[in-house]
């Protein structure tokens, strides 16, 4: 069965500090990889979608990458407007599966 | 058009209720999908439409739960004799592709 894990389920980090979010994926044939910011009360934010593996994408203080196996959303010098839920998820038939996200909390 | 529009935002019903959700996709985007999701969990799919013809459906969609969407606009999701399970936020998200989604801001509905 298709699957998304993504690890840590939460993080907190001082602002500037760099870190890494994983996102672990099994599904027959790839056909996207999506990154999604999440705040409290409100719908998913679309960040970015990645095809192919050794693919990169940035946008701000947030880059992600992609292996044949995993995601990740690397970010440098946070900032604490960065606290959010990051969703990870995978294309699948006609729609998209989420995994469960990791909470990040940057501290001042 | 400022993008995809949830009404109403928080629903508080009393169990055994009916319930109805209404989503405003972007005029543009001709697929439409709805996700649930509860506290600490990534949204799960509930169903979508192409258009107006309902593609699929969710095993996590009881014979409680039934979606339209007449004439390929908007979208409504009744939840039929309410449990306290149905508690979540109901996302609703439409697009042109299978990938290019723009989401909500859900609705959240509490069963009490």
């Amino acid at each position: 069965e298709d699957q998304v894990t993504q690890s840590p389920e939460a993080l907190r980090l001082q602002e500037g500090e760099s870190s890494s979010l994983n996102c672990s994926y099994t599904v027959s044939g790839l056909r996207g990889l999506f990154w999604y910011r999440q705040d409290p009360g409100k719908g998913p934010e679309f960040l970015f979608t990645l095809y192919s593996a050794g693919e990169e994408k940035e946008k701000e203080r947030l880059k992600a990458t992609l292996t044949k196996k995993e995601s990740f959303l690397h970010i440098t010098a946070p900032k604490p407007e960065d606290s959010a839920t990051y969703l990870c998820a995978v294309a699948r038939d006609d729609k998209i599966i989420f995994g469960k996200g990791t909470r990040l909390h940057i501290l001042p | 058009d400022t993008g995809v529009s949830q009404n109403p935002r928080h629903k508080i019903t009393k169990r055994g209720q009916n319930v109805t959700f209404r989503c405003d996709p972007i005029s543009e985007h001709n697929r439409l999908y709805w996700y649930r999701q509860t506290l600490g969990q990534g949204p799960e799919f509930l169903t979508y439409f192409q258009n107006e013809a309902q593609l699929e459906k969710s095993r996590l969609l009881s014979d409680r739960f039934s979606a339209e969407r007449p004439k390929g606009s908007f979208s409504t999701l009744e939840i039929q004799r309410t449990e306290q399970g149905d508690s979540a936020m109901y996302l609703c998200a439409s697009s042109v592709t299978e990938s290019d989604y723009t989401f909500g801001s859900g609705t959240r509905l509490t069963v009490v």
